[in-house]
């Protein structure tokens, strides 16, 4: 079974530019997540979507980040524009969803963003 | 209060010993208890999954939970320079499909 897929695995942008990620969640998982990783933390929820509707977005900066998961398949994270705070590992995760003992959550490889 | 607390570490043991990293947690909804490995420039790994209370056993890695304290344990035994990575505790309750992390414990096996 293929994993989590990520892209572009490592980015160095401007402060001020914008940026874009990409993930494909595993086959038949309905519930994507994004999360932003700082050196040294745990990882910190940017956004859950079931299927293609918005679960929780409430710590996402939404005025500067935005998310989208058309068709209920593989996502977008854009970020513009860029802050220096913005260094950090997007990590793309997804689960099956629902209350089954079997629900637990795959990480990507993740995206590594520098901002300078 | 945080969800779910962890030591950062780092822990720094020489190879063979007894590891145990640590999470505690104060919400009692928490029925679902997961441990990640995370090594450098990789994303998390899920290493054991656990419901409720009790023992789990995998190879060389062991996972417990004791629900009555909020205290989920891993026991990692003889340990190897391939351990030294980042672990994550996490949890969710029943009815819920959000995961809570620990912020993770740094872990050095030195040869």
């Amino acid at each position: 079974e293929a994993g989590v897929a990520q892209s572009p695995r490592y980015k160095i942008i401007e402060k001020r530019q914008s940026v874009a990620f990409w993930c494909n969640p595993i086959s038949g998982h309905a519930t994507l997540y994004w999360y932003q990783q700082i050196l040294g933390q745990g990882p910190k929820l940017l956004i859950q979507f079931q299927n293609n509707g918005v679960v929780d977005d409430s710590q996402l900066p939404k005025d500067r980040f935005s998310a989208e998961r058309l068709k209920g398949v593989d996502s977008t994270l854009k970020i513009q524009p860029a802050k220096l705070e913005d260094s950090a590992v997007y990590l793309c995760a997804s689960s099956s969803g629902g209350n089954n003992l079997g629900n637990t959550i795959y990480f990507g490889e993740g995206s590594w963003l520098t901002v300078v | 209060q945080k969800e779910v607390e962890q030591d950062p570490g780092p822990l720094s043991v020489p190879e063979g010993a007894i590891v145990s990293l640590n999470c505690t947690y104060s919400n009692s909804a928490f029925q679902y208890f997961m441990w990640y490995r995370q090594y450098s420039r990789k994303g998390p790994e899920l290493l054991m999954y656990t419901y409720s209370s009790g023992n789990k056993e995998d190879g060389r890695f062991t996972a417990q939970v004791d629900k009555s304290s909020k205290y989920i344990s891993l026991f990692i035994r003889d340990s190897q320079p391939s351990d030294s990575a980042t672990y994550l505790c996490a949890m969710r309750a029943y009815n819920f499909n959000k995961f809570y992390f620990g912020s993770g414990t740094k872990l050095n096996v030195k040869p």
